[in-house]
């Protein structure tokens, strides 16, 4: 039972530290996103990729980076963690004017 | 830019009776109107959209939808609530370019259902 698969589901950082959040899809899906969900704010717009190969910032893309490395994934790099980025993070992908389907999340801690 | 307020942070109803989660929306041309769904350690997961036609829209698990463009209004109900349909619900709405870089969500409303 696919869809899209975040990895890892959890971790905890130390400020300054880096690390790559991964998503992957099996939907065939062109167009991927990365949100991240704060209480009371909804869900953010990180940075979007409407196509392989093209990524583009989203509301909050400061701290930030992306890579779409094929059809199928889609990556969150922190470089350099700050304690303003411990959140939920989801990645989510869509066709056109469908609906997105996300995965699971990757709560994210950093201390 | 769009953009969409869910004016209650928290609805809480008894199992049986109907229930209402408010959503209402600002965007440029016609709007494209979602509710999503998130469980506890879950992704969200897609109810029900309004992209044209009726404006009553049925979606899973018994939902419904209402737009109304002159209140700029998409509520969601259901007519007999379930203890199982507590859970944090989103409205969103995307411009009428059909890109989902333009999709923007709501905060949230926490519906609980008490048996």
């Amino acid at each position: 039972n696919a869809g899209v698969t975040q990895t890892p589901k959890f971790q905890v950082l130390k400020t300054g530290q880096s690390m790559t959040l991964q998503c992957a899809q099996d939907m065939n899906h062109n167009s991927m996103y990365w949100y991240r969900q704060d209480p009371g704010m909804g869900l953010r717009l990180i940075y979007y990729s409407a196509s392989e190969g093209t990524t583009d910032k989203g509301e909050v893309p400061n701290g930030y980076n992306v890579s779409r490395l094929n059809k199928r994934e889609f990556s969150l790099r922190l470089e350099s963690a700050a304690p303003s980025q411990t959140s939920v993070y989801f990645c989510a992908t869509t066709g056109v004017y469908q609906p997105q389907h996300f995965g699971d999340g990757t709560r994210l801690s950093i201390l | 830019a769009q953009s969409v307020a869910q004016p209650e942070d928290q609805v809480n109803v008894a199992e049986g009776n109907p229930l209402t989660v408010k959503c209402t929306y600002s965007v440029s041309g016609n709007p494209y109107l979602f509710w999503y769904v998130q469980y506890p350690n879950r992704g969200l997961q897609f109810l029900l959209k309004y992209i044209t036609g009726d404006n009553l829209v049925k979606g899973s698990y018994g939902f419904e939808a209402e737009f109304n463009k002159s209140q700029t209004s998409f509520h969601l109900k259901k007519p007999s609530a379930l203890v199982s349909d507590s859970a944090l619900y989103f409205c969103a709405v995307r411009g009428g370019s059909g890109n989902n870089n333009d999709m923007r969500f709501g905060a949230g409303t926490r519906l609980t259902v008490k048996p």
